[in-house]
């Protein structure tokens, strides 16, 4: 079966740093796309980023020099590095394999950023 | 930018109806643009990619049509379990951008 897990949300204050784990499973992260969206209280879904296998990375403008995808392979799971936290990158943070036939997503992690 | 606009952004239903969402591209994006359904407090779910072709384990009651810059979501028969909100994205080109979404609930 097809899971995608996310961890390491949480309260932190503005300018701060964090990581989000996103652990796969029933697939291999490596060869795989991997999309980021986040969606802020009462809000619509925002694309955030997307990874491709070959290691091309494309960011949202809102997010670009702030926030870094990376991998661990042996652990096939995808981070996703946020630094210089705003309090408007406050959101429900979701990892998801998107545009194919059996897509997943996993159940997100809150980030919540306040002084 | 690619915008994507939806409409309505709210419908009222009742169940058995037949319900179309529009969603709009602000320039042509072939057919690179997926359907997603969410409900409160929970995680999105895939619904429709490549504008057309069904993810799995998706009724048939939903479908998608078009191709450059207008695309619908129908959903054949409304059911209890479908009232949600319904997001469009288009992946084309970068930044890949969503609809502000249809939020369909009960007549």
């Amino acid at each position: 079966e097809v899971q995608l897990v996310e961890s390491g949300g949480g309260l932190i204050q503005p300018g701060g740093s964090l990581r989000l784990s996103c652990a796969a499973s029933g697939f291999t992260v490596s060869s795989s796309s991997i999309t980021w969206v986040r969606q802020a209280p009462g809000k619509g879904l925002e694309w955030v980023s997307v990874t491709y296998s070959g290691g091309n990375t494309y960011y949202a403008d809102s997010v670009k020099g702030r926030f870094t995808i990376s991998r661990d392979n042996s652990k096939n799971t995808l981070f996703l590095q946020i630094n210089s936290l705003r309090v408007e990158d406050t959101a429900v943070y979701y990892c998801a394999r998107l545009y194919s036939p059996a897509d997943s997503w996993g159940q997100g992690t809150l980030v919540t950023v306040s002084s | 930018d690619i915008q994507m606009t939806q409409s309505p952004s709210s419908l009222s239903a009742s169940v058995g109806d037949r319900v179309t969402i529009t969603c709009r591209a602000s320039q042509g994006i072939s057919n690179y643009l997926a359907w997603f359904q969410q409900k409160p407090g929970k995680a999105p779910k895939s619904l429709i990619y490549a504008a057309t072709s069904l993810q799995s384990g998706v009724p048939s009651k939903f479908s998608g049509s078009g191709s450059g810059t207008d695309f619908t979501l129908t959903i054949s028969s409304l059911q209890p379990e479908d009232f949600a909100t319904y997001y469009c994205q288009q992946y084309n080109s970068y930044p890949f951008t969503f609809g502000p979404g249809t939020k369909v609930d009960i007549k």
